[in-house]
């Protein structure tokens, strides 16, 4: 059964950082691997897709990589702005093609 | 387009009460999902669809049920609410499954068992 975790569960940065999130899983038969981000009391907004053939994507300032060897995937947000601050999920596609999500990183990005 | 749109936003209920938790798309999607988010969690699915008339479980479905009468409506349904079941609810849909296609979110429903 996939597993998902993510690291850190909460991270508050100064506006202007870059910063990486952790995403890891357990099972490295994925057919790609999702990051969305996540406002308090929103839905969830899809950042950025990875199919498993590709290595990374990038929109903007945000660049995710994505390992299945070793089962890991970041996401990198560049010169990090207030408006960033949100709950960001990774979720990875197996099997019967439905995701399983990790628990989410907090982030706050103060002014 | 609205997208996905679910109702109601809130809803508070008394244990043993049922209800329906409302769900449409309009971008004729074929794939539409149940998931529950209980704070500080991920998503856990609970039911899924591939196209109309077609149901399966996902990994938390027990105490609740689904239909899919049309490709735009999947209403999911409570009964004998239990304070287990106070989460928010989330619905998706998906084009296909393929490895390129995302899922796109409706803002979800706050429900409160008492």
């Amino acid at each position: 059964k996939q597993e998902v975790t993510q690291i850190p569960a909460a991270l508050s940065v100064p506006e202007g950082e870059n910063l990486v999130l952790n995403c890891s899983f357990t099972d490295s038969a994925i057919y790609n691997l999702q990051w969305f981000r996540q406002d308090p009391g929103k839905g969830l907004t899809s950042l950025l897709l990875i199919q498993s053939s590709q290595r990374e994507q990038t929109s903007g300032r945000l660049n995710a990589s994505l390992d299945k060897s070793s089962g890991r995937s970041t996401l990198y947000i560049a010169a990090s702005q207030p408006g960033d601050s949100a709950t960001y999920l990774c979720a990875v596609g197996g099997e019967g093609q439905n995701f399983v999500f990790g628990p989410g990183t907090r982030l706050s990005v103060l002014p | 387009n609205a997208g996905v749109t679910q109702t109601p936003k809130f809803r508070i209920l008394k244990i043993g009460q049922s209800m329906t938790l409302q769900c449409t798309q309009d971008m004729n999607h074929n794939y539409m999902y149940w998931y529950r988010q209980d704070p500080g969690m991920g998503l856990k699915l609970i039911y899924y669809s591939v196209g109309a008339g077609i149901t399966d479980k996902g990994e938390v479905p027990n105490g609740y049920n689904v239909s899919r009468s049309t490709t735009e409506d999947f209403p999911l349904r409570l009964e004998l609410a239990a304070p287990s079941q106070t989460s928010v609810y989330f619905c998706a849909s998906r084009r296909l499954a393929s490895s390129t296609d995302t899922q796109y979110f409706g803002p979800g429903t706050r429900l409160t068992v008492l």
